[in-house]
């Protein structure tokens, strides 16, 4: 299949380490983020999201901080697999949920070793 | 409960030409969100639509148009395609009301030739 991660920012972490995925939005008044997972050749997959209301979610294996201050996202993968090798991105949605439009930061290609 | 799916997976065309692109909603969602992902970049916003009607639409030509069907999926249009045009397009469903977010099928990779 088609490569997504081509010209991406990189992160590389040994298998059980855990990974931080660094993300900045762009639109201050945006109260809704979600992160979303890419495999190769696939759609992008929902992980996690996050009202501004709330700093920190955690889900199974997986935690976002959200610093509204610097407009800035986080995701925690904690004891990192081979199978979460892909390109992660995160979005944000002024409308707040469902309506409006996914605007999507740029993504980072999480390679695992083995 | 099936999720969103997408038809045809591969499509290659020529500049000039037209296609046609479909999608099916997850089940229980009636909102349909299409985006255009270029190889190396993020999803970018083409269009939405809910009963029946494009609800918004970020800034694509009007070569893009769009359709919903009252069985709520959806078809993306884009006519006198231009090399540029080539990319993964993805469709999207959620439920109009509801804060959830959206989901996403696996795309139609387009190929201008």
């Amino acid at each position: 299949g088609e490569s997504v991660g081509l010209h991406l920012p990189t992160l590389s972490v040994q298998e059980g380490d855990n990974s931080i995925i660094n993300c900045a939005y762009s639109n201050s008044a945006s109260d809704y983020f979600i992160w979303y997972k890419q495999e190769s050749g696939k759609g992008p997959q929902f992980i996690i999201d996050i009202r501004s209301n709330m700093d920190k979610r955690q889900g199974q294996r997986v935690t976002v901080l959200l610093n509204k201050t610097v407009k800035h996202l986080s995701l925690q993968i904690a004891a990192t697999q081979p199978g979460d090798s892909a390109v992660y991105f995160c979005a944000e949605n002024p409308k707040g949920g469902s309506q409006g439009n996914l605007i999507f930061g740029k993504g980072t290609k999480l390679s695992v070793k083995p | 409960d099936a999720g969103v799916t997408q038809s045809p997976t591969h499509l290659i065309k020529t500049r000039g030409q037209q296609v046609t692109l479909r999608c099916s909603p997850k089940s229980g969602h009636d909102t349909v969100s299409w985006y255009q992902q270029a190889l190396g970049q993020g999803p970018q916003f083409i269009f939405q639509y809910y009963e029946e009607e494009e609800r918004q639409r970020g800034n694509f030509p009007d070569r893009f148009s769009g359709h919903q069907f009252p069985n709520y999926s959806s078809e993306l249009n884009v006519n006198a395609l231009l090399l540029g045009d080539s990319a993964l397009y993805l469709c999207a469903s959620s439920w109009w009301g509801s804060t959830d977010t959206q989901y996403f099928g696996p795309g139609t990779r387009l190929t201008v030739l």
